[in-house]
This record gives C-alpha cells, structure tokens and sequence, in this order.
C-alpha cells in the first residue's frame, strides 16, 4: 500500500485548492483514509476521514464547512477540497490508511498548503 | 472533542529509559496508539492498541495503559530515538481521531 499526496502550494487567504491522496497497492474503495495536519512546529491536527464504503465522513469543527472530502474510484484518489483558506490552514497534509482499532498504520509524505496574501 | 495530554518535552541519558506519558478521561477504555515522527518525515506507528509493537520497531520500545494514563516506554534510549512522540485514540462516538499534542524526546 502506497499514499502520495499532492496539489499543495502557496494560496492567498479566502481561496481555495484541491489537494488529491493517491492509493495503490490496495483498492480505495476497501481503505478508509484520513486526513491530518501539521502546522509549522506543531503537533498532528485530526481534519476528516471517509470510510471505506464511502458512506460516513466528518469533520475537524476547525474545517466543518469549508473542507469536503470524497473519492474517485476510479482515479483511485481521495480529495480534500479546501475553501475559504485562512492562514491557520497552513501547514503539512498527510492522508493516512486506518486499520484496525483506528491506528493510522500508513502514511503519505505530505503535501504543504502556504496561506499567504 | 476528547483530549489527549502529553508533556511536551522528556529528557533522557543514552542507556537510559525513557517514559512518556499521554493522559485523557476514561483512558482505559480506548485504544491508544503511538506514533514517532522525525523532522521532516511523516508519522510512524510504533505502539498500537496499547502495546502492541509493529513489525521492525525494536523490542525496546513498548506501551502500557492503566485507567487513566497510556504510557511509552523506550528503554537503552538511542540518540536515533530522538523525534517527536504522539499519543492517538480513535473517539468511537465521532469516529474522529484525537492526537495529544506531542512529546519532544532528546537524548544527551
């Protein structure tokens, strides 16, 4: 199983972008994947996750309503669409596979998101 | 949304062991897992469902959880142990994931 993530960059405040988690190695829609944060020298924020069956999502109250999460099969991608970007946004986006007892037992590498004006 | 504590920063001789603790209400009853993340890397599982050890972590570390506290252990601490430590639970109400906020282990 391999995450890769990617779309990050420098954004200015109130806009949006699109960030994209590749899965391979393991069909996406059996791997319930996560998305976590990291600010600047902080520690690991929660933001979403969508289950394997595509059926339950939520989300961090720090992002409800602005962020959105969802899938293609086809792609084999999981998104995370996110608007109104403040600069508290800023930060590392890891996308994670939950296994069981909800370890996040692999990782992407991250894709970094810089709110700007 | 639950909350997990941690010290921010543990200290430890080489040789020596290192303890780091993560506290949160009713501990005990969830799973908590712990991850190692070195600058610039992403997280690595290194304790899951409480003392669980992973295929290619070393014996020396190790988890335990009493009602209240989770604890990690590493023992004979290398200057490679060095990296932040991350206590996790999975909040079966919400289904979110909580992080504690982190432990900065130094070995000197």
């Amino acid at each position: 199983l391999q995450l890769v993530e990617s779309g990050g960059g420098v954004v200015q405040p109130g806009r949006s972008l699109r960030l994209s988690c590749a899965v391979s190695g393991l069909s996406v829609s059996v791997t319930e994947i996560h998305w976590v944060r990291q600010s600047p020298d902080k520690g690991l924020e929660w933001v979403t996750f969508l289950s394997y069956d595509g059926q339950l999502k939520d989300y961090a109250e720090s992002v409800r309503g602005r962020f959105t999460i969802s899938r293609d099969n086809f792609k084999s991608t999981v998104d995370l669409q996110a608007n109104g970007l403040r600069p508290e946004d800023a930060g590392v986006y890891y996308c994670a596979r939950s296994g069981d007892s909800g370890v996040l037992d692999k990782w992407g590498r991250g894709t970094r998101i810089i709110v700007s004006s | 949304s639950y909350v997990l504590s941690q010290p921010p920063s543990v200290s430890v001789a080489p040789g020596e062991t290192a303890t780091i603790t993560c506290g949160g209400d009713n501990i005990g009853s969830y799973d908590v897992h712990w991850y190692q993340q070195s600058p610039g890397q992403a997280p690595v599982v290194v304790i899951f469902s409480n003392a669980v050890r992973p295929s290619g972590i070393p014996e020396r570390f190790s988890g335990s959880r009493s009602w209240n506290t989770a604890t990690l252990t590493i023992s004979s601490a290398e200057a490679g142990d060095e990296a932040d430590y991350y206590c996790q639970v999975w909040d079966r109400h919400s289904d979110h994931r909580a992080f504690g906020g982190g432990t900065k282990l130094t070995v000197l």
